[in-house]
């Protein structure tokens, strides 16, 4: 049963500090990965998308970085400002011909101080 | 181009009643789930429609279906509620080719 861990649950930083969100899966044969943004009572906003096939994947500030073998992947939020506090949330999607059913990490709540 | 369109955003409902939801999924896109998220439980998985067929379920009591229609909009239903189905649901489109979602604003129902 594939599990998503996500470590710390929550996260201050000062602004213009960089981000660092970590996500952890058990079973590494995932189709791909999301990363996704969450704020408070809202439905979720997708930020990157990662091919299992994929080192990374850069969005503007963001940049997603996955390693299936070691069943982690990361987000990189450069230069926070205060407008970045939310949930971020990660989920893994097995083999395509599974449907779209995603596996989701418990999110880690950021905050970013003015 | 329109997002995922969930419907109602908020519900009030009493334990024993039963209620649906409506999701109505980004233009062009054939696959819809459905997401419960809860404080204890976080995001987990209810089931996924495809063309009109449930192609996925998770772990939950039968109190819990769907279906899809012909224009792919999809409907899920809770019979019977009790205190615990009190949570955010949320509903996610894909097109044919991906499983890369997109999530409507969810529908928060609260059961007294």
């Amino acid at each position: 049963k594939q599990e998503v861990t996500q470590i710390p649950a929550a996260l201050s930083v000062p602004e213009g500090e960089n981000l660092v969100l970590n996500c952890s899966f058990t079973d590494s044969a995932i189709y791909n990965l999301q990363w996704f943004r969450q704020d408070p009572g809202k439905g979720l906003t997708s930020l990157l998308l990662i091919q299992s096939s994929q080192r990374e994947q850069t969005s503007g500030r963001l940049n997603a970085s996955l390693d299936k073998s070691s069943g982690r992947s990361t987000l990189y939020i450069a230069a926070s400002q205060p407008g970045d506090s939310a949930t971020y949330l990660c989920a893994v999607s097995l083999i395509k011909a599974a449907g779209n059913k995603l596996t989701f990490g418990g999110g880690t709540r950021v905050l970013v101080k003015p | 181009k329109a997002g995922v369109t969930q419907t109602p955003r908020y519900l009030i409902k009493t334990r024993g009643q039963q209620v649906t939801l409506s999701c109505s999924p980004i233009s062009g896109h054939r696959s819809v789930s459905w997401y419960q998220q809860t404080p204890g439980q976080g995001l987990q998985f209810l089931f996924e429609y495809f063309s009109e067929t449930q192609r996925n379920k998770g772990n939950f009591p039968g109190r819990f279906s769907g279906r899809q229609f012909s224009n792919s909009r999809s409907e899920m239903n809770v019979s019977t509620l009790e205190l615990g189905d009190s949570a955010l649901y949320l509903c996610a489109s894909s097109r044919a080719d991906s499983t890369e979602a997109f999530f409507g604003q969810g529908t928060r129902l609260t059961v007294v």
